[in-house]
């Protein structure tokens, strides 16, 4: 069974630039999530999917981050336009059930210059 | 809000010995699970050993083992018999128990463990 995938594994843009990230979670699991650490301190949650259905996104910093999970598969997180602070790594993690574990992807860095 | 606290950024052990990581947490909840996560240099996260708050044994997979103080909010986790592929980021995480409740995880900032041959 193929584990979380994440695309790009690294993405190196410009201040002002776009960028999207991709995540494909286990096959049938409706809960993905979108967490990010920022070097060298904690990792922190983004947000929440229930199949298409943003079920939380308390985490999301502001409104240049757009995450998108059409039909409930895979999940996109846009960032536009890209600043210095949103450098980090970019997880994405996937379960079956919310109380369920949650099997992580392998992260995407983003370094913004 | 909840909140995690590694207060150890880096440790080392010797091959074969054993070592504790640290880890700390705050939470107003009484019920609640505990997580320790490993990340090997360039791979996934994955799952180390899990403990619910409301059972009183301590949660052992084999080398890993907790020691988990509900009382002093305290659940540190032990490596018996360090092994080279010990070597990794270990992040410390909590989750609210009740369905309806949050179901993110919040983790703590990591510690990275170095194996010595």
């Amino acid at each position: 069974e193929a584990g979380v995938t994440q695309f790009p594994s690294h993405s190196v843009i410009e201040k002002g630039q776009t960028v999207t990230l991709r995540c494909d979670p286990i096959s049938g699991h409706d809960n993905l999530y979108w967490y990010r650490r920022v070097m060298g301190k904690e990792i922190k949650f983004l947000l929440h999917f229930v199949k298409e259905s943003k079920q939380d996104e308390s985490g999301m910093p502001n409104n240049r981050f757009l995450a998108e999970r059409t039909g409930g598969t895979y999940s996109t997180l846009k960032v536009q336009p890209a600043e210095l602070e949103d450098s980090g790594v970019y997880f994405c993690a996937s379960s079956q059930g919310g109380a369920n574990e949650q099997f992580f992807g392998p992260g995407t860095r983003l370094t913004v210059l | 809000a909840q909140t995690v606290t590694q207060s150890q950024p880096e440790m080392s052990v010797q091959e074969a010995e054993t070592v504790t990581l640290s880890c700390t947490y705050d939470t107003s909840e009484s019920d609640y699970y505990l997580f320790w996560y490993k990340q090997p240099p360039s791979r996934q996260m994955i799952l180390v050993i899990r403990q619910e708050a409301y059972k009183q044994q301590n949660a052992t997979e084999n080398r890993f083992s907790v020691n988990f103080q509900k009382a002093a909010k305290s659940f540190s986790l032990k490596i018996s018999d360090s092994q080279l592929g010990d070597a990794a980021m270990y992040f410390c995480a909590y989750r609210s128990f009740f369905s309806g409740s949050a179901r993110q995880l919040t983790f703590g900032s990591g510690t990275q463990l170095t194996v010595l041959p």
